[in-house]
């Protein structure tokens, strides 16, 4: 059963960047794309970008300019970096894996922009 | 890339049936056949209910039904349950620089 794990920081300074770290057990990180989806408090889903396996990444138009992620395939770990947050930026982020569909997700972690 | 159209809220009573809607356009929903749906409980992370238009994930009650006319996509709950009260959201697979466009999401009640 492959399951994903979110972890990283829950507070974030306003103008910082947001880091977050998926980890994925029980399957491999080839074939799928990795993404990072997102809902702000009591809001829909926001799809922020991707890492296909291969090796090639796909981002929000809206987000591109501050998204990056990248992957660690030794460590079945992928990343998402947001950089200069701001208070619109606060959200439970979740990583999840794709094809078409997102069939498996992670359980999700919030991260709060404030000083 | 504009989110897709879904009701903000329908509701029925055990028992009954209800159609949630999806609208898009023949960028998105109209382009493929892969429009999928998440139900998503209070504060858990959603769940791949419907994907491929119609197809259910190994699980997923035979309650739960899918189907694409156009630019518009449906998810029918038959049989509706007090389980079943929560958000739901469809997602259409675009490809492109946006592949993935989520529905604005419907909060269903079982009255």
């Amino acid at each position: 059963q492959v399951q994903l794990q979110e972890s990283g920081p829950g507070l974030v300074k306003p103008s910082e960047t947001l880091s977050l770290t998926c980890t994925v057990s029980g399957g491999s990180m080839t074939t799928y794309n990795w993404n990072w989806i997102r809902q702000p408090p009591g809001k829909g889903l926001e799809w922020i970008g991707y890492f296909y396996y291969s090796g090639g990444t796909n981002y929000n138009p809206s987000l591109k300019s501050r998204v990056t992620i990248s992957v660690d395939m030794s460590q079945n770990q992928f990343s998402l970096k947001l950089s200069s947050v701001t208070a619109a930026d606060t959200a439970v982020y979740y990583c999840a894996r794709a094809t078409d569909n997102f069939d498996y997700w992670g359980q999700g972690t919030l991260v709060t922009v404030s000083s | 890339q504009s989110a897709l159209t879904q009701p903000a809220s329908v509701s029925g009573s055990p028992g009954q049936s209800i159609t949630i809607s999806c609208t898009g356009t023949s960028s998105d929903v109209g382009s493929y056949n892969l429009v999928s749906w998440y139900q998503q409980h209070p504060v858990k992370a959603p769940k791949l209910m419907i994907y491929e238009v119609s197809k259910r994930p190994s699980g997923v009650s035979d309650r739960f039904s899918g189907s694409k006319s156009g630019n518009t996509a449906s998810l029918t709950i038959s049989g509706l349950q007090a389980e079943d009260e929560a958000d739901y959201y469809c997602c259409a697979y675009a490809g492109g620089s946006t592949p993935y466009v989520f529905g604005t999401g419907t909060k269903v009640t079982v009255l």
